[in-house]
């Protein structure tokens, strides 16, 4: 069983529709988590982190963290062309030394 | 400026030569961490260091070796490479304990 997993997609989004992606994670003692935003053939961008149960919303995103579930979300209201990527959602393990990453969802926003 | 650097962006080298990869990092953070990305695979740690005495196997360190010549700077080495170490390396850094970690650029590896 993967540690993290993410729906590979491809999610397909209309423009100014909420984008809503979705990870699981199965050690426990996970403390951190993180979303990243990766273009094609560019490098991983973080975007979100969260520590605590419930909601962090930055601007347009909004991370969601339910540990009993251990599932970690991330939402995305008014979608727009730009935001078309890979998103990657990643844990903090063995004390958050280390990240383990999902193996990311590609998202398509629809003009 | 980018806050993480590597180099080279791009090469190509021959099966059996010994390849060096370079980051370096403005941000001041003390973590330093080595991945390879494969399509499907994702990102895979390869090495990590939380200082200059501190070296730490990945989940696919064989093959690979590192040296972490001061704060900023953290090399990779492919001994004698091969060509199922054709991808695409990312460098990263991080100054927390929560451990959020920024990326270099990439530099993308073809093993012929």
């Amino acid at each position: 069983q993967k540690e993290v997993e993410q729906n590979s997609g491809p999610l397909s989004v209309p423009e100014g529709a909420i984008a809503s992606l979705n990870c699981t994670y199965s050690d426990r003692g996970s403390q951190s988590f993180f979303w990243y935003r990766q273009y094609s053939g560019k490098s991983p961008e973080l975007i979100m982190f969260i520590y605590s149960n419930g909601d962090k919303e930055d601007g347009r995103f909004t991370a969601q963290l339910n540990k009993a579930s251990q599932y970690v979300s991330l939402l995305i209201r008014d979608s727009q062309p730009s935001d078309s990527a890979t998103y990657l959602c990643a844990v903090g393990v063995e004390g958050n030394e280390k990240l383990t990453f999902g193996t990311g969802t590609r998202l398509t926003i629809i003009p | 400026d980018a806050d993480v650097t590597q180099t080279p962006r791009n090469r190509i080298t021959k099966t059996g030569k010994r390849i060096m990869l370079e980051c370096s990092q403005t941000k001041g953070h003390d973590r330093m961490y080595w991945y390879r990305q494969d399509p499907g695979l994702g990102l895979r740690l390869i090495y990590y260091s939380f200082d200059v005495k501190d070296i730490n196997k990945g989940e696919i360190s064989d093959g690979y070796s590192v040296s972490r010549q001061a704060q900023a700077k953290f090399s990779l080495s492919l001994e004698s490479a091969i060509p199922n170490q054709t991808a695409l390396y990312f460098c990263a850094s991080a100054g927390s304990s929560y451990n959020e970690q920024f990326f270099g650029p990439g530099t993308r590896l073809t093993v012929l």
